[in-house]
């Protein structure tokens, strides 16, 4: 049931920058808060961005986020090697009452 | 630093039940402050929200899911429970357990999972 669209991957070279998009509609991202996960191989997602824009404790400012309207996105700017993992965003649905997580989006560095 | 752990049976018999229980650390789940939540991740694919259920006993539960799904909490214990019935092998999946605030819906603290099989 995903309701949040974003790209299957992005890529760019180390000390690059990609940005993510995560596409969604008036009942989740464009009423309520966002929210962006890392999932690195074989390990639990963790919290990276929340509140749209605000950087959970530990993250790095090369990890930005923003919104508007029906729309987010994650910019990683200086990308590492150790930033090669799956990206997800994330919000809550208000017409479904349920938490709608984005189709998730596998970052490469080349 | 709130820390949670998810616990059950590894195999599930299909058509049967699965059972799987969250223990929480450095937290309570009494707090009015949070949701206690539960995720599965099918191998290779994305994340799948299941439910939740706030300590005084109100839930929600994902429209696809919630014939199937129940969720519990044990105060006394520090734990919150999922129950989901009549399993088959699309319920195969990494299970998570997670802590979700009340006004922003962040999950902000997540345990490590729970890899659950139905065989058939």
């Amino acid at each position: 049931q995903s309701a949040l669209t974003q790209p299957p991957s992005v890529s760019a070279a180390p000390g690059q920058k990609v940005t993510i998009s995560c596409s969604g509609s008036g009942s989740n991202i464009g009423s309520n808060y966002i929210s962006w996960y890392l999932q690195l191989p074989g390990t639990a997602p963790k919290l990276l961005i929340y509140d749209n824009n605000k950087r959970s404790s530990g993250i790095p400012d090369r990890f930005s986020g923003s919104k508007s309207g029906t729309s987010a996105t994650l910019g990683i700017t200086g990308l590492q090697t150790g930033d090669e993992a799956d990206y997800y965003c994330g919000t809550w649905d208000s017409s479904l009452s349920a938490y709608v997580f984005g189709t998730g989006t596998k970052v490469t560095v080349l | 630093q709130v820390q949670l752990q998810e616990s059950g049976p590894g195999l599930v018999k299909s058509s049967q039940t699965l059972s799987l229980t969250c223990t929480v650390f450095g937290g309570s789940v009494s707090s009015g402050n949070y949701y206690w939540t539960w995720i599965r991740q099918p191998a290779g694919k994305g994340l799948e929200w299941i439910g939740r259920i706030y300590a005084h006993g109100n839930t929600n539960y994902s429209p696809s899911l919630h014939s199937r799904v129940t969720m519990s909490l044990d105060m006394s214990r520090n734990q919150f429970s999922l129950r989901l019935d009549s399993v088959t092998a699309a319920d195969t999946a990494v299970y998570f357990c997670a802590r979700s605030t009340i006004y922003a819906v962040t999950l902000d603290s997540w345990g490590q999972g729970s890899l659950v099989t139905v065989s058939s």
